[in-house]
């Protein structure tokens, strides 16, 4: 299995510009996570979907982010307009059944200048 | 509230025994995961307990007592490869992870 795949891995842009982070779960898990992690913050939780559906978003910081799941492959979290805050390690995760045991992708490492 | 805390950096030689503590408070409790995060890497899961007591896994063992609202990682015969940052983590309200700040863990020779 080739695990979680995420694109970009780096992701340089400058302020106000649309960023768009994509990530392929493992075939077969029902579940997918999208994760941000900061040294000031840790690692947040943004969104989770089940069997594509967004189940609790309470974790993304305002309305310039969103995240969709058109299909079982495939995620996306977008942020418009971004802002230096936003400079961070975003990981998608996926599991299976529960949500205890879940599978990182290798994460985007966004700056926003 | 629900939240994790464990302590933010531990220190050990090789091969030797280290444990890394994790109390949680939490609205219902479903179990306490660990994951492994080596710096510029991605976590990775280490374990899980439901139930009270000890899983073994090779090097690596985890604890948990509900009734202490306490679980721990066991890490032994220590390698350098092993110096990573330790989450614990537990499913809070609607299921979702609520993770720890993490462990800082140093092997040194």
């Amino acid at each position: 299995d080739a695990g979680v795949i995420q694109s970009p891995r780096h992701e340089v842009t400058e302020m106000g510009q649309e960023v768009t982070l994509r990530c392929k779960p493992i075939s077969g898990h029902d579940y997918l996570f999208w994760y941000r992690q900061t040294m000031m913050r840790g690692l947040e939780l943004l969104i989770y979907f089940n069997n594509n559906v967004p189940i609790d978003d309470s974790g993304m910081p305002e309305d310039r982010f969103s995240a969709k799941m058109p299909n079982a492959s495939f995620s996306t979290l977008k942020i418009q307009p971004s802002e230096p805050r936003d400079s961070a390690v975003y990981f998608c995760a996926s599991s299976q059944i529960t949500e205890y045991e879940q599978y990182f992708g290798p994460g985007t490492r966004l700056t926003v200048t | 509230g629900q939240s994790l805390e464990q302590p933010s950096e531990v220190t050990a030689v090789e091969g030797a025994i280290v444990q890394i503590n994790c109390t949680y408070q939490t609205s219902g409790f479903y179990g306490l995961s660990w994951y492994q995060q080596h710096d510029g890497g991605a976590p990775t899961f280490l374990s899980y307990n439901a139930l009270d007591g000890l899983e073994e896994t090779g090097r690596f063992s985890s604890f948990l007592s509900r009734s202490d609202s306490y679980g721990y990682l066991l890490l032994q015969e220590l390698q350098m490869k092993d110096s990573a940052s330790y989450f614990c983590a537990a499913p809070g309200n609607n299921r979702k992870l609520i993770w720890g700040l993490g462990t800082s863990l140093a092997v040194n020779p």
